[in-house]
């Protein structure tokens, strides 16, 4: 039962190089987000996609990009790593039976960016 | 500024003391829900609330959703070790179905 994957768990990058983090669902799940959570800050909509071949922006989008090639996987990448972008990443999956589907979380990665 | 303002962010209390927890926001929200997240994992859902004056309990904790769907409460009753941990409320915007708006969060720290 595993529910929302996230990998790699940890990552450490020098400021300029680049990354992706791949999150996978087999839950059958329509939506996919990317959020990143700092200390104090929540957590803050990066990316999102709605379904299969489908991404969109949310609060936080610049800096990284997004790919929903498969229904079940959604990959966020970091083209040109900053230092601003060391965060702990978390990604999630929802269904669409309408209002307040709840959304299922991955254990995050953490990244730090030197 | 964020979207969704949570008070306190932090809280340290005893075992078996009440709190309340909140989350406020000049948005309307068609459904608001609390999230709890223990270090090294994501947030897992306590529950969700869609409808104005709505009060959901579960177990020790009690939920409200305000009567212009604005503004939730937390309340958690006689706390314990167990229930520490980060309590983040997530609002979902009547135009914007399935896309979630997280509040800061509330650090809550129960001592034995």
């Amino acid at each position: 039962n595993a529910g929302v994957t996230q990998t790699p768990k940890f990552r450490v990058l020098k400021t300029g190089q680049s990354m992706t983090l791949l999150c996978a669902q087999d839950m059958n799940h329509e939506y996919m987000y990317w959020y990143r959570q700092d200390p104090g800050m929540g957590l803050r909509l990066i990316h999102y996609s709605v379904g299969e071949g489908t991404t969109a922006k949310g609060e936080v989008p610049d800096g990284y990009n997004v790919s929903r090639l498969k229904k079940q996987n959604f990959l966020l990448g970091l083209e040109s790593a900053a230092p601003s972008q060391t965060s702990v990443y978390f990604c999630a999956s929802s269904y669409t039976f309408g209002t307040g589907s709840p959304l299922h979380f991955g254990n995050g990665t953490r990244l730090t960016v030197t | 500024t964020q979207l969704l303002e949570q008070s306190p962010q932090f809280l340290s209390i005893q075992e078996g003391e009440n709190l309340t927890v909140y989350c406020n926001s000049s948005s309307v929200f068609s459904s608001l829900q609390w999230y709890r997240q223990e270090p090294g994992e994501g947030p897992v859902l306590l529950v969700t609330v869609v409808t104005g004056g709505e009060v959901k309990k579960l177990k020790r904790l009690t939920f409200q959703f305000g009567d212009a769907r604005k503004d939730s409460s937390l309340h958690i009753t006689a706390a314990q070790p167990g229930d520490t941990g980060l309590y983040l409320c997530a609002g979902e915007r009547a135009n914007n179905f399935n896309k979630f708006y997280f509040g800061s969060g509330t650090k809550l720290n129960v001592k034995p």
